[in-house]
């Protein structure tokens, strides 16, 4: 089945150090990805809808100039985490729309990367 | 073996009657999701579960930790409930169902 890649799974960073995130999608061209990101004991909470070519669609509430998007090919997609802080600390995942999928436009998504911030 | 596997895979309903999507997984986990996906749209979270039962509106969410198996049930279905419903969860790393697609027709 279609599979998406997350890089890094985990990573620890010092506060005010910027991260980057990568979701591939490996065997299929993704059009369109999704951010999404977990706090502690909470649900998934949608950050930003990635365009390949366009700039990214932010939800209410979500700061674009902390969370850089980047879907800069049909495979790939960046999230950076700008001057990160302890509050940015969470579980970030990544989704991708395959179009020719099981369903239309189904979404697979990626394992997501846990993000710690010290 | 999918660590979470989700049945059915479709699903298609009368307006009004009851739905039940049946979630099991086989790893040691920490919650379990159900997520909502409408065509072209992104990821809706319907519940969060670690034990019990949750209920929101006509959707109700069970989780049988001790069996792994979760289910997410709509009562008196409507069209607007038609989506791919998906489970997913969540340990050292999010395992996501295939997900179920649910057609309710009027």
């Amino acid at each position: 089945g279609a599979v998406v890649s997350q890089h890094p799974s985990r990573v620890i960073c010092k506060s005010g150090t910027s991260v980057k995130i990568e979701c591939r999608s490996l065997d299929f061209q993704a059009t369109t990805m999704f951010w999404y990101r977990q706090f502690p004991k909470q649900s998934l909470m949608l950050m930003a809808t990635s365009n390949e070519g366009s700039k990214a669609t932010y939800e209410q509430g979500v700061e674009k100039d902390k969370f850089l998007i980047n879907h800069a090919s049909l495979t790939l997609s960046t999230l950076t985490v700008t001057s990160a802080h302890p509050e940015d600390s969470s579980f970030y995942i990544c989704s991708a729309l395959n179009p020719g999928g099981a369903y239309q436009e189904t979404q697979y998504f990626g394992p997501g990367t846990r993000l710690l911030v010290l | 073996k999918n660590e979470v596997e989700q049945s059915p895979q479709n699903l298609t309903a009368q307006e009004g009657e009851f739905i039940t999507i049946n979630c099991s997984y086989s790893v040691g986990i920490s919650a379990l999701h159900w997520l909502q996906q409408h065509p072209g749209g992104g990821i809706v979270s319907l519940f969060m579960l670690s034990s019990g039962k949750k209920k929101h509106g006509r959707l109700i969410a069970t989780i049988n930790i001790q069996e792994k198996h979760s289910s997410l049930h709509i009562t008196a279905s409507h069209p607007r409930d038609s989506a791919v419903y998906i489970c997913a969860a969540t340990g050292n790393q999010f395992y996501f169902g295939t997900g179920t697609s649910l057609t309710v027709i009027p």
